[in-house]
């Protein structure tokens, strides 16, 4: 069974830039999760779907970050535009719809210069 | 305000020894509290969690210890080895009744074990 995959592992933009990250979940998983960890910082989260709706964004940083999660497969995160603490590693985790387990894909190492 | 401190940043053990990583946590809504080992340019694995109904759990080399009126959990690496040097993250969650299972994670602990 294939892991959470996630797209691109890193990306390097310019202030002001646009840049969209994806997400791939384990087939069957419900539940998606963006999470984030910004240099020297805990890892936080960032926004819940189950299937296609947005169950928790509360932690969504501001209206700069976009998450869509199409037909209920995979997500997309949109930051736009990019600003220099936008910086970090963007993890996405997935996880079944009747348990806590969640299962983290590698990340994508974004950096803003 | 973090919700879930975990000492220590870093931690040095030689190979067998018994390294024992703490957190604390604040919030008592909290029910599940998974542990996670991060290897460089992977992201977290699940490693082994708990639930407060229960004070120990083992898998393994690994073991949570739970104190419940403490607000504390550790975990403990028997044996370990040059293979389990990672980074670990505690962190917690609250339940189904909350509607979202967002984890709120500790800030990590880099461990290395030396042969």
């Amino acid at each position: 069974e294939a892991g959470v995959t996630q797209f691109p592992s890193h990306s390097v933009i310019e202030k002001g830039q646009t840049v969209t990250l994806r997400c791939d979940p384990i087939s069957g998983h419900d539940n998606l999760y963006w999470y984030r960890r910004v240099m020297g910082k805990e890892i936080k989260f960032l926004l819940h779907f189950v299937k296609e709706s947005k169950q928790d964004e509360s932690g969504m940083p501001n209206n700069r970050f976009l998450a869509e999660r199409t037909g209920g497969t995979y997500s997309t995160l949109k930051v736009q535009p990019a600003e220099l603490e936008d910086s970090g590693v963007y993890f996405c985790a997935s996880s079944t719809g009747t348990g806590n387990e969640q299962y983290f894909g590698p990340g994508t190492r974004l950096t803003v210069t | 305000q973090q919700q879930v401190k975990q000492s220590p940043q870093s931690l040095i053990v030689q190979k067998g020894g018994i390294p024992i990583i703490n957190c604390a946590y604040e919030n008592t809504a909290f029910d599940y509290f998974p542990w996670y080992q991060q290897f460089p340019g992977k992201g977290p694995a699940l490693l082994i969690a708990i639930r407060p109904d229960v004070s120990e759990k083992k898998e393994g080399r690994f073991t949570i210890s739970f104190n419940k009126s403490a607000k504390q959990f550790s975990l403990h690496i028997m044996d370990s080895q040059p293979g389990d040097s990672a980074t670990y993250f505690c962190a917690a969650s609250i339940g189904a009744g909350a509607g979202s299972y967002q984890l709120t994670f500790g800030k990590g602990t880099k461990l290395s074990v030396i042969p």
